[in-house]
């Protein structure tokens, strides 16, 4: 248990469907991120709220849509993905002061869309 | 823009035998290189913070390095339970975010 629980740990969606990740974390932490992990391919930063700022990777396309209604909720929107879309979608915490920045991980949610 | 390059991608290592894993970094201003563990399906396992050169940590069988260009995961005697996927992350003065490399998957046969 690393004090950052993902939902669903597998999802599989169709091209038409909505559906939203949804990510926790319970250290109390002030900065919440989202991840793709796709095969062969590093980390990818997507999406980060950082004291209640959001800042965004620019290439990430818009059928993407994240929401942080507090410091410790975050959710990942989707909705009409595309099958290259399949990955690990990781979502992690740290705390925002001066020189202790290390980014805890959840378990992650694979998506297949199909 | 940051950058991070890690080498080997893959590393077959036999129970016992020692070795070093490679992350080669350019960063605007290094706030902190990070080392985390990975095993299959599942998030990354933070591992070791370095903040400035010269500086190294220990755990367990693994003891992270860190110069000006580059930082050195040392494996001491290896275990079976030591395979899996290491990863390195720069954050640089641009802000929060990590910068990932590609990872090195280490294999360790008894």
């Amino acid at each position: 248990e690393t004090g950052v629980t993902q939902t669903p740990r597998h999802l599989v969606m169709g091209m038409t469907n909505k559906k939203s990740l949804k990510c926790e974390q319970h250290l109390g932490h002030n900065a919440m991120y989202w991840y793709k992990q796709s095969a062969k391919k590093p980390l990818e930063l997507m999406f980060v709220y950082s004291l209640e700022e959001r800042v965004e990777n620019n290439s990430v396309p818009s059928r993407f849509s994240p929401e942080c209604p507090n410091s410790s909720h975050l959710f990942l929107h989707l909705h009409t993905l595309q099958p290259e879309d399949s990955a690990l979608y990781l979502c992690a915490s740290s705390q925002v002061v001066l020189g202790d920045t290390e980014a805890f991980f959840g378990q992650g949610t694979r998506l297949t869309v199909v | 823009e940051d950058q991070v390059t890690q080498s080997p991608e893959a590393l077959r290592l036999q129970e016992g035998e020692s070795s070093s894993l490679n992350c080669s970094y350019t960063v605007s201003g290094l706030r902190g290189l990070f080392w985390y563990r990975q095993d299959p399906g599942k998030g990354p396992e933070f591992l070791f913070t370095l903040y400035s050169a010269g500086e190294e940590k220990e755990k367990e069988r693994l003891k992270a390095t860190l110069t000006k260009k580059e930082s050195f995961l040392h494996i001491t005697a290896p275990k079976p339970e030591d395979s899996a996927t290491y990863l390195c992350a720069v954050q640089g003065n641009a802000g929060n975010m990590l910068t990932f490399g590609g990872g090195t998957r280490l294999m360790v046969k008894p």
